[in-house]
């Protein structure tokens, strides 16, 4: 595709709702980031495929996170059992290898009730 | 632990003013420094240093990298309504896994016609 797309572009959810978010990034793009941005404040890094592989997940606030990338492509963020704190613009971007530059889509914001 | 600090954290100014936005950096075995500019949701790219010393330019906006200070500025000439948006800074380190971008809080500008 052109760019980076996510949906839902808002999800409202109930506590103790599970929840998954979806990223579908730039056609052969091998790298792929999940950020999380709280209101006010910049992006946190939560995690990080290259293809398939989840390279590094050291930003995944808590097991109730997971994020999966099956086939290389298309992404899926899950929550689990969601908390208030979780309420959040969840942002995914993409990029070419090496990935200096990173392509960002439009979010998801996520508001837990 | 590595860390981008940008200021001011919000600036107001008339169309036709000058701004310059700081961004410093604390990152191990730092690679590169990026700008990026977010309306609504969506960061968008603006530039990305990795010289120090050496200006980069596109249309109004600019910015250099000093490298002995670990700090970068943006500057906008002759703001119009349109720059009203969140300007990010974003460093990144050398090794590991990951590739991922250390965001700074963003800077909030705001141009009154």
């Amino acid at each position: 595709g052109a760019g980076v797309s996510q949906s839902p572009r808002y999800k409202v959810a109930k506590r103790g709702q599970d929840v998954a978010l979806r990223c579908d990034p730039i056609s052969g793009h091998v790298s792929l980031f999940w950020y999380q941005q709280a209101l006010g404040q910049g992006p946190e890094f939560l995690t990080y495929f290259q293809n398939e592989a989840q390279l590094d997940k050291s930003g995944l606030p808590s097991d109730r996170f997971f994020a999966e990338r099956p086939e290389g492509s298309v992404s899926t963020l899950k929550i689990q059992r969601t908390q208030q704190e979780d309420s959040a613009v969840y942002l995914c971007a993409s990029s070419r290898p090496p990935g200096e530059k990173l392509f960002f889509g439009s979010g998801t914001q996520l508001s837990v009730l | 632990e590595d860390k981008v600090v940008q200021s001011p954290l919000s600036l107001v100014v008339h169309e036709g003013d000058t701004v310059t936005l700081n961004c410093s950096y604390e990152v191990t075995n730092f690679r590169s420094l990026l700008w990026y500019k977010q309306e609504k949701k969506a960061p968008t790219f603006l530039f990305m240093l990795t010289s120090s010393g050496i200006e980069k330019k596109s249309g109004r906006l600019s910015s250099i990298l000093d490298k002995k200070e670990l700090s970068s500025i943006l500057n906008i000439t002759a703001t119009q309504t349109g720059d009203s948006a969140i300007y990010l800074c974003a460093a990144k380190g050398y090794g590991g896994a990951t590739n991922k971008l250390i965001f700074g809080t963003g800077t909030l500008l705001a141009v009154q016609p």
